[in-house]
């Protein structure tokens, strides 16, 4: 699986967009990002990922390079409640080892 | 989305006991795993395992010290043999259909004294 690089903290007001980046230069056609968040004391939560095409759910946006070697994550609105350690990971969802390998990731403070 | 459930949540052991952590899954999963956070730290991938057969240990990890079992699609412990301070860490299941997105338990908070 490809190895994925974000910035180790970053800060973000309270209502603004938070955009996370991640790159993952060696990515390959067939594997998908995925994003994760961990909020202190609790366990991984999923997020969004995505293949080539951007995406999109409740919770954020997902923004992928036309070369797919690098994309961003968007909180639209941030919250207190967003500040959490988030996670890139590259990997081949159809895998049958479909194992996640975490990374250190961003820890991201929403600040009032 | 899969909900998993997590017992003990936290515990308190002394060194050179062992402690079976057990994960259950409210609906069948193709795939489960046993991850390990150590303070401030990411997490890292102790095993796949495996329903019916031995777990798969990441490089670090031996069955002796993280003995694993499966019984069914639901269901799976990990075991923390002959416990030291270094044990100390959040140690967390994860469950995933197959190509779809992995869910996590709340993590099992494990102290070594």
């Amino acid at each position: 699986d490809a190895k994925t690089t974000q910035p180790p903290s970053m800060d973000c007001a309270e209502g603004r967009a938070a955009n996370l980046p991640c790159n993952h230069s060696t990515i390959s056609g067939n594997e998908y990002v995925y994003w994760y968040r961990q909020i202190h004391s609790q366990g991984p939560q999923y997020i969004i990922h995505g293949l080539k095409n951007n995406e999109t759910n409740e919770m954020a946006s997902l923004i992928i390079t036309e070369d797919r070697k690098s994309s961003t994550l968007i909180l639209p609105h941030a919250t207190l409640r967003d500040t959490a350690v988030y996670y890139c990971i590259v990997f081949l969802g159809s895998s049958n080892t479909g194992k996640l390998i975490f990374g250190q990731g961003t820890t991201l403070q929403v600040k009032p | 989305s899969a909900v998993i459930s997590q017992k003990p949540s936290r515990d308190i052991c002394q060194r050179g006991t062992s402690l079976t952590i057990q994960c259950q899954v409210d609906s069948q999963v193709t795939m489960m795993f046993w991850y390990r956070q150590q303070p401030g730290q990411s997490l890292t991938l102790i095993a796949t395992a495996n329903q019916g057969s031995e777990a798969t240990y990441e490089s670090g990890f031996v069955i002796d010290k993280f003995p694993i079992s499966r019984p069914n699609l639901t269901f799976s412990t990990l075991t923390v043999s002959n416990m030291s301070p270094e044990d100390s860490s959040i140690y967390l299941c994860s469950a995933r259909q197959f190509t779809e997105e992995a869910f996590f338990g709340q993590g099992t908070r494990l102290t070594v004294v």
